[in-house]
């Protein structure tokens, strides 16, 4: 299995301001997913990305909100932009598996004043 | 669409009682099923999977079967500890691939008092 690391742990914003979390995996991967847990909620995937390609967004989820990067085959980031206090939750990053399964970062706390 | 259902929690039980986690899923065709774990504090870890009916997933006393019919994979173990105490999503990935996203349930809390 893969390890992944994310940083920041956990951060505490202000509204209208950004934060960009970094996502870093110890292998060559080449899909990587980004998805948020809301408090007390389950996993939804807000966005897919490949390296060398624009991340394909779920519905619900914009590129102007989310916007994604993906330069190299082990890191990615996400950026929440223009933050307001329904931003927060725990942001987690995955890669895909040798299998069906995918594997889990230790996700990113945010809590947006 | 795809989707899956949990038992609600919180689910409390004293240590050493035998655990079941219901989980029924909708999905066309034949997708594969997973239990993830979360404990406090951290990210989700993959307890156990199966990729086709009747297949049965195990892992650290856990278990749960893929059954077709009922179009179901409950979670089970037969004698719970404290360090159980997590909260635990029934997920499935429609294409059978890690390519693809995962659709997790609602997830289920469980605490595992002395």
């Amino acid at each position: 299995s893969a390890v992944i690391s994310q940083k920041p742990s956990r951060d505490i914003c202000q509204r209208g301001t950004s934060l960009t979390i970094q996502c870093q995996v110890d292998s060559q991967v080449t899909m990587m997913f980004w998805y948020r847990q809301q408090p007390g909620q389950s996993l939804t995937l807000i966005a897919t990305a490949n390296q060398g390609s624009e991340a394909t967004y779920e519905s619900g989820f914009v590129i102007d909100k989310f916007p994604i990067s993906r330069p190299n085959l082990t890191f990615s980031t996400l950026t929440v932009s223009n933050m307001s206090p329904e931003d927060s939750s725990i942001y987690l990053c995955s890669v895909a598996g040798s299998g069906e399964e995918q594997y889990f970062g230790p996700g990113t706390r945010l809590t947006v004043t | 669409g795809d989707s899956v259902t949990q038992m609600e929690g919180p689910v409390t039980l004293s240590e050493e009682a035998f655990l079941t986690i219901n989980c029924t899923y909708t999905a066309t065709g034949y997708p594969s099923l997973f239990w993830y774990v979360q404990y406090p504090g951290e990210g989700l870890q993959l307890l156990l999977k199966a990729t086709k009916a009747d297949d049965k997933g195990s892992n650290k006393g856990f278990e749960a079967t893929y059954r077709k019919e009922t179009t179901s994979f409950h979670l089970e173990k037969g004698s719970v500890q404290v360090s159980d105490s997590a909260v635990y999503f029934c997920a499935l990935s429609p294409q059978k691939t890690s390519y693809d996203k995962v659709i997790f349930g609602p997830g289920t809390s469980l605490s595992v008092i002395p």
